[in-house]
């Protein structure tokens, strides 16, 4: 069975503090990692990443794949109140479309 | 990335109605894609519709409870048909561009 396993389900840090989530996978066919940041309805794209050892950054988040030990990691550095939400680990499957396998969350709350 | 625009937000129905949700994105898309997310769960792909083609649905979802239109390349809806309490989630639909998976802002559907 494919599945997508996130950790830890729920973080507190203190405003400055740099944070890595995390995100393993066993599933067929895969095509791409996915994350994303769900503050409300919506989950905000965030990174896609298809290859190994290639980091990825948008000011202060950055995120990079191991393909070879099926997980990724997602860093946030000088956290700030404004990026508490819950992070979204999706996998893309092969199957003549990308089909997304999505984790649980991971829950931040970054405290003032 | 596309614009993708769904309606309604959110709404609050009877058990035993049927309630439609429609997603518009701002570019012609090949697929289509409709995700559940139940209260404190991670998101769930149910269908998958391809404009001229019936939808394909994934395993636990069927038809005649999500029925879905794709008109054209870049409008499709969902209906949640003869819904109970346990439809209560965050419908959302999502589209692929070549950078990523986006979604469009959710409709947080409550039965009563």
């Amino acid at each position: 069975e494919d599945k997508v396993v996130q950790s830890p389900l729920s973080l507190v840090v203190h405003e400055g503090d740099t944070v890595t989530l995390n995100c393993s996978y066993e599933v067929t066919n895969f095509r791409s990692l996915l994350w994303y940041k769900q503050e409300k309805k919506a989950p905000t794209f965030l990174f896609m990443l298809t290859s190994s050892g290639i980091e990825k950054k948008s000011g202060r988040l950055s995120s990079i794949l191991d393909k070879k030990e099926l997980f990724s990691i997602l860093n946030i550095t000088a956290t700030q109140t404004g990026d508490s939400a819950v992070y979204l680990c999706a996998v893309g499957q092969n199957t003549g479309f990308q089909k997304l396998v999505f984790g649980t969350g991971t829950r931040l709350l970054v405290s003032p | 990335s596309a614009v993708i625009s769904q309606k309604p937000s959110r709404d609050i129905c009877q058990r035993g109605t049927s309630l439609t949700i429609q997603c518009q994105v701002d570019s012609q898309v090949t697929m289509m894609f409709w995700y559940r997310q139940q209260p404190g769960q991670s998101l769930t792909l149910i269908a998958t519709a391809n404009q001229g083609s019936e939808a394909t649905y994934e395993s636990g979802f069927v038809i005649d409870k999500f029925p879905i239109s794709r008109p054209n390349l870049t409008f499709s809806t969902l209906t949640v048909s003869n819904m109970s309490p346990e439809d209560s989630s965050i419908y959302l639909c999502s589209v692929e561009q070549g950078v990523g998976a986006f979604f469009g802002q959710g409709t947080r559907l409550t039965v009563v």
